[in-house]
């Protein structure tokens, strides 16, 4: 049951920005949009979340779209080190005891090219 | 480096064996998560524990255990092990709004 679309794969130029897309038009309004990355073969790391407001940074922005259905994550000034998978995730902030799991899907492959 | 450890980095055995890996969360987080990733099933969470208890269960298999100790250590226990239970397990702690991953184990059936 997917909460999130991503395109599977996109390519950017070194010190290019990357505009990365993701569809959720099912949203609650209870839910954030989480981002996070993973490079090869390592673990899952965090890069933003926000709930309606754009957010930035010291790695990414995050511009919501006013009715939510949409985001993009921007990577201002990409480098090779930012060739990754990056997952977008829809979830409810974790309450006091911490329940909140990640549903990751199948991410979009970011190819930064010299 | 998120600050989760996992040990160890890599664990070779073979079908019907029982492995255990070990994860040391973020100094201060109280929620551990279990993933695994394989090629044909992606990024899956298996369980969660918050304090010592279990708080939140996913696509774990019955032959697969988890526990979190009193120091908030956790391990993950896998039995009867497949050739299809290779794969790269990941252990993340939380203390609030992000999930911080370890570097993972690597295990491979033989």
């Amino acid at each position: 049951d997917a909460k999130t679309t991503q395109p599977p794969s996109m390519d950017c130029a070194e010190g290019r920005a990357a505009n990365l897309p993701c569809n959720h038009s099912t949203i609650s309004g209870n839910e954030y949009v989480y981002w996070y990355r993973q490079i090869h073969s390592q673990g899952p790391q965090y890069i933003i979340h926000g709930l309606k407001n754009n957010e930035t940074n010291e790695m990414a922005s995050l511009i919501i779209t006013e009715d939510r259905k949409s985001s993009t994550l921007i990577l201002p000034h990409a480098t090779l080190r930012d060739t990754a998978v990056y997952y977008c995730i829809v979830r409810p902030l974790p309450m006091n005891s911490g329940y909140s799991t990640l549903t990751f899907g199948k991410g979009t492959m970011l190819l930064v090219s010299p | 480096d998120s600050g989760v450890t996992q040990t160890p980095k890599h664990l070779i055995t073979a079908t019907g064996q029982r492995v255990t890996l070990r994860c040391s969360p973020r100094s201060g987080d109280l929620s551990v998560y279990w993933y695994q990733q394989s090629l044909d099933q992606g990024l899956q969470f298996l369980i969660q524990y918050y304090n010592g208890e279990e708080r939140a269960k996913g696509n774990i298999l019955e032959r697969f255990s988890a526990q979190q100790f009193p120091d908030l250590h956790s391990e993950l226990n896998l039995s009867s092990l497949e050739l299809g239970d290779s794969a790269l397990y990941f252990c993340a702690s939380s203390r609030s709004n992000e999930q911080f991953f370890g570097p993972g184990t690597r295990l491979t059936v033989l």
